[in-house]
């Protein structure tokens, strides 16, 4: 099961910076956290990901807490086309693989509703 | 720098017909997973796939299903004997050895 808590939905401005928070208390010293997002009914994109240190790219930035217990993952400028269901997931390591397979475990994530 | 890509997008089979679904990754990618994702529901994990090994079937269903991936080609994920609750959007990704995985556009099976 999805080892994080998500809100359900969020709404911002279009413009605005979009704010999206993410608990992961259970989380492994090892362990990424990863964001995608999935617009409409298209595959998933992935965005972001992180392990201790904050990270940036040109989608988006991705905050850790110290303790790694939450992260944010943040939209500087949203757009209407940034309006989809965003999904933070730690990232498993597969039990025997010695750290070297993995999988996702998709939770419910966060609409994120840009509004004009 | 072609993405995963998933043929067919649109797949309508009648009960009990046989849906074979196709994934490539992308050039460099030796890792495949399928991902399920019913009406008005989450992704599921399926199955995850190397070349010619099956490193986690923890999400396939016991019976119908079945997956691979060949050293030639793509990689397939088949469905015996369709009922009408196989109806889901079928995602496939693939990433390079242990890094992260990129999704295709999906493929639309409905049926009837």
């Amino acid at each position: 099961d999805a080892k994080t808590t998500q809100p359900p939905s969020m709404d911002c401005a279009e413009g605005r910076a979009a704010n999206l928070p993410c608990n992961h208390s259970t989380i492994s010293g090892n362990e990424y956290v990863y964001w995608y997002r999935q617009i409409h009914s298209q595959g998933p994109q992935y965005i972001i990901h992180g392990l201790k240190n904050n990270e940036t790219n040109e989608m988006a930035s991705l905050i850790i807490t110290e303790d790694r217990k939450s992260s944010t993952l943040i939209l500087p400028h949203a757009t209407l086309r940034d309006t989809a269901v965003y999904y933070c997931i730690v990232r498993v390591a597969l039990l025997g693989s010695g750290g070297s397979n993995y999988k996702l475990t998709f939770g419910k994530g966060t609409l994120l509703t840009v509004n004009p | 720098n072609a993405g995963v890509m998933q043929n067919p997008r649109h797949l309508v089979r009648r009960r009990g017909q046989e849906a074979r679904l196709r994934c490539s990754p992308m050039k460099g990618h030796s890792h495949v997973y399928w991902y399920r994702q019913l009406p008005e529901e989450g992704l599921k994990f399926m199955v995850y796939l190397q070349k010619e090994n099956i490193i986690d079937e923890s999400g396939m269903p016991k019976e119908r299903f079945s997956a691979e991936f060949p050293k030639e080609g793509p990689s397939i994920l088949r469905i015996q004997q369709v009922v009408r609750g196989d109806s889901a959007a079928y995602f496939c990704a693939s990433s390079p050895v242990t890094d992260t995985q990129y999704f295709g556009p999906g493929t639309r099976l409905t049926v009837l």
